[in-house]
């Protein structure tokens, strides 16, 4: 069965370092997201990114923050320069139609650690 | 704008007792509704979802909800409780524009106790 993969599963950056999460979504998928959760709050969305563009994009995602599809497999996130704030789980998430019916399915998450 | 409610951040039932957990929203459009369960160390994975017709929706693993435009709910039960259903659950709600967001609620971690 098709799924959404992440890597790495855990990362640890110090402060003001920049990372890049990496998700693999399913491959006739045509919606990418990306979600966060910080320890004992919400999934929170942080950007949807389609044809190529952002599509939307919450207040959490700032200029500190990027998205791109480098090769038409990989989705990627990156943040430039991480304050300790960021330090969460990081889900990607794909969907094969524009419907906001549709499932969205989830990879199983990056944990990000600021230190 | 679009918001979720789930009551009870911890459920604890018994095996083979009900489960309930409560979810309302509030949307200006009319809602896509979804229930979502988080396994340690797993991803999140679709219980089951409401989009249109019957307000009554079956998902995997024997649990059911109910869409109440009226009271703006979904909650989800299962009549018997087993302890593989020991895990987070997530309501979600989105709508309104293609390729749209989902915006969850705060989840409910649920113990399943012998």
């Amino acid at each position: 069965e098709p799924e959404v993969t992440q890597t790495p599963s855990h990362q640890v950056t110090q402060m003001g370092q920049e990372v890049i999460l990496r998700c693999v979504p399913i491959s006739n998928h045509l919606y990418f997201y990306w979600y966060r959760q910080i320890l004992g709050q919400k999934v929170e969305f942080l950007v949807s990114f389609y044809n190529n563009e952002i599509s939307e994009k919450s207040e959490i995602f700032d200029d500190q923050f990027s998205v791109e599809r480098p090769d038409g497999s990989n989705f990627t996130l990156k943040i430039r320069s991480t304050k300790l704030e960021d330090s969460a789980m990081y889900f990607c998430a794909s969907r094969d139609t524009s419907g906001s019916w549709d499932e969205q399915f989830f990879g199983p998450g990056t944990r990000l650690t600021v230190l | 704008a679009q918001s979720v409610t789930q009551l009870g951040s911890h459920v604890s039932v018994s095996e083979g007792a009900l489960v309930l957990l409560r979810c309302n929203y509030s949307s200006s459009v009319p809602p896509y509704l979804f229930w979502y369960v988080q396994y340690p160390n797993q991803g999140l994975q679709l219980l089951l979802k409401y989009t249109t017709g019957a307000t009554l929706v079956k998902g995997i693993n024997g649990f059911e909800a109910e869409f109440k435009k009226s009271e703006t709910s979904f909650h989800l039960t299962k009549p018997s409780a087993h302890m593989s259903d020991a895990a987070e659950y997530f309501c979600a709600v989105s709508g309104g524009a293609a390729g749209n967001k989902l915006t969850f609620g705060g989840g409910t971690r649920v113990l399943v106790k012998p």
